[in-house]
């Protein structure tokens, strides 16, 4: 089964700052998607990559949000001028097509983001 | 509005009793994938279906994709499934969240 780390585990920052958290899929994966879910609320799409290329995005991903590929492995998400109701857990997947077997997610364990 | 409707939103039930989560979809969608997420947080895919029924160990799902209802079944429940159980429509460029089922299993 495919391997998805995220770092940090847990990230704490002040409003206002930047934060980067990190996707890295052990192999080489070409869809990824971004979640998040703020506590106690449920699991939202944020953005899904495909090929190097936003395919997706939904409401909640605005100018304060980018993803990125900076290295071909690693997947990124920046939060610019964080708010404090950007706390929430953040979750990345990739998603693996397997032709007539059809599809499946695999999650990381997701980085918990604290903004003070 | 919601695009996805799960029922329960939560459940309890007891060690060994035969489960049932259902969700229902507005959405036009290629598939359907079931989720687990732990009490600690960590998120497993357990299905993903596009038609009929499929059935990993304890667990069975089955998607009427003309109703657009899915439903997922636990027989013999036990302690260690509970958890928040999510349905998660594909549309083909998106998915689209259920609330989500949380099920506590009492020994």
């Amino acid at each position: 089964e495919p391997e998805v780390t995220q770092t940090p585990s847990h990230q704490v920052t002040q409003m206002g700052q930047e934060v980067i958290l990190r996707c890295v899929p052990i192999s080489n994966h070409l869809y990824f998607y971004w979640y998040r879910q703020i506590l106690g609320q449920k699991v939202e799409f944020l953005v899904s990559f495909y090929n190097n290329e936003i395919s997706e995005k939904s409401e909640i991903f605005d100018d304060q949000f980018s993803v990125e590929r900076p290295d071909g492995s690693n997947f990124t998400l920046k939060i610019r001028s964080t708010k404090l109701e950007d706390s929430a857990m953040y979750f990345c997947a990739i998603f693996i097509q397997y032709g007539r077997r059809g599809n499946e997610q695999f999650f990381g364990p997701g980085t918990r983001l604290t903004v003070l | 509005k919601n695009e996805v409707e799960q029922s329960p939103q939560n459940l309890t039930a007891q060690e060994g009793e035969f489960i049932t989560i259902n969700c229902s979809y507005s959405v036009g969608i290629s598939a359907l994938h079931w989720l687990q997420q732990h009490p600690g947080g960590g998120i497993v895919s357990l299905f993903m279906l596009s038609s009929g029924k499929k059935k990993h160990g304890r667990l069975i799902a089955t998607i009427n994709i003309q109703e657009k209802h899915s439903s997922l079944h636990i027989t013999a429940s036990h302690p260690r499934d509970s958890a928040v159980y999510i349905c998660l429509p594909f549309t083909g460029n998106q998915f689209y969240f259920g609330t989500g089922t949380s099920l506590t299993v009492i020994p």
